[in-house]
């Protein structure tokens, strides 16, 4: 069955950096993009970006610069870092498997989410 | 960005009664190819979000066929047919037609 596993939770100092992974398994890696999404407390999810097969990415405008995503095909992991950290990127992270099967941004599978906690 | 606006922002529900969210678009989403660029999650309170309904109308595996997804270009609903305990959460609709790809408000649904 089709599962992504993240990473566990993180505490950050403001201006410290944060790296979340995503690991799947289940279905062949190569063949998919993966998503970025984040939801901060009491609001509604954000979509940050996302990383395709190939290692290209396309990020939030308002994420470019201090986000970057990157993929190790060899054990199926996705990476995202958010450098720069400030009291708003408090949230829960998560990634998502796109799928190949529609059109436009599908996602069918998401990882448990990655609580980061971003605090002096 | 594209703006999107559901309504209503909460949806108290008598079980087995329907229910229906409304979201609209500030453009519309629908491509040349005549798919509508629009999904809807459920986000259930310490659970992943779950894809219901993608290009909207289209069920997602394993979803029960009381959800359905109707609209075209901006205006878009998602019906229950009739409501279920396990359906309370937060409802959102999602464009997928260009980036960055935004989220509706929400529409959180409980259980009357």
């Amino acid at each position: 069955q089709v599962q992504l596993v993240q990473s566990g939770a993180e505490v950050k100092k403001p201006g410290a950096s944060v790296t979340v992974s995503c690991k799947s398994s289940g279905y062949t890696f190569n063949e998919y993009y993966i998503h970025w999404l984040r939801q901060a407390p009491g609001q509604g999810p954000e979509w940050m970006g996302w990383i395709n097969p190939s290692g290209g990415t396309k990020y939030a405008q308002k994420f470019q610069g201090r986000v970057t995503m990157t993929r190790d095909t060899s054990i199926s992991t996705a990476y995202m870092e958010v450098s720069r950290l400030r009291s708003d990127d408090t949230a829960l992270y998560y990634c998502a498997r796109d799928s190949v099967s529609a059109p436009g941004a599908v996602f069918d599978f998401w990882g448990q989410g990655t609580l980061v906690t971003v605090s002096s | 960005d594209i703006v999107m606006t559901q309504s209503p922002l909460s949806l108290p529900v008598t079980p087995g009664e329907p229910a229906s969210i409304s979201c609209r678009s500030s453009q519309s989403l629908l491509y040349s190819n005549g798919y509508n660029y629009l999904d809807w999650y459920l986000l259930k309170p310490g659970q992943s979000p779950q894809l219901l309904i993608y290009l909207g109308s289209n069920r997602a595996s394993g979803v029960p066929d009381r959800f359905s997804g109707s609209g075209s270009g901006t205006d878009f609903t998602l019906k229950i047919g009739r409501v279920e305990a396990e359906d309370v959460g937060v409802y959102y609709c999602l464009q997928t037609l260009q980036t960055p790809y935004i989220f509706g408000q929400g529409t959180k649904l409980e259980i009357k």
